[in-house]
């Protein structure tokens, strides 16, 4: 079975800064997605980015990008020039391709100071 | 709707009461889950419905568990007996198709407190 492990339960950041936030996962498959979500107090999950596993370009999204290790397993999230609103949980997810259900990891809380 | 409805919002229940949580999709998608959330932890998979074809129970920790899709859109999830370990934010979400890079999007969830 697919399993995602995000080691770090919580992190901090000071507003304007960059923060990266880990996620590995153990598959052996290999065309599948990976995707972090978004979860702010209202508890509603929102995408924030996603990549294809067989693109090995790092996928971005304004001020969040991804960095893709396919060997390694690794799949970090980098938010740069982090604002308040970007306080939150955040979780890393995967899909295998012909898949139905997505498989999380256990999240990482994301303090921004002011 | 504009996006995926669930409720109640909040719903504390007794030990051994059956309750019933629901979901409405996003209209048009004819993918549909649930996930359960414990306090601190993340996203389990509970069920999957997808168009007319049977449901994938795979997740459904135990028999008082189940979920009812009808017409391909709204959902129910019951729990009957609820217990104290039921106690946790069950979320929905639905996407148009499965698989790979379809996105899914997630209602705001129900958060079960059994007493």
């Amino acid at each position: 079975a697919q399993t995602v492990t995000q080691s770090q339960p919580e992190m901090s950041v000071q507003e304007a800064e960059t923060v990266t936030l880990s996620c590995t996962y153990d598959t052996s498959e290999s065309d599948y997605y990976l995707f972090w979500y978004k979860q702010p107090p209202s508890r509603q999950m929102i995408l924030v980015i996603r990549q294809e596993a067989y693109k090995q370009q790092n996928a971005t999204e304004n001020r969040f990008s991804v960095n893709f290790q396919k060997a390694a397993k690794s799949f970090s999230l980098k938010i740069s020039d982090s604002q308040l609103g970007d306080a939150a949980m955040y979780f890393c997810a995967y899909r295998e391709n012909a898949g139905n259900m997505l498989t999380f990891g256990g999240g990482t809380r994301l303090m921004v100071k002011p | 709707g504009a996006g995926v409805s669930q409720s109640p919002s909040n719903k504390v229940t007794e030990k051994g009461k059956d309750v019933e949580l629901r979901c409405d999709p996003i209209s048009g998608h004819t993918a549909l889950y649930w996930y359960r959330q414990s306090l601190g932890q993340g996203l389990e998979f509970l069920i999957y419905f997808q168009g007319n074809s049977a449901p994938d129970k795979s997740g459904l920790p135990s028999d008082r568990f189940s979920a009812e899709r009808t017409g391909g859109s709204v959902s129910t999830l019951t729990i009957q007996r609820t217990q104290q370990e039921d106690s946790a934010v069950y979320l929905c979400a639905s996407s148009w198709g499965t698989g790979g890079y379809t996105e899914a999007f997630f209602g705001q969830g129900t958060r079960l407190t059994v007493v």
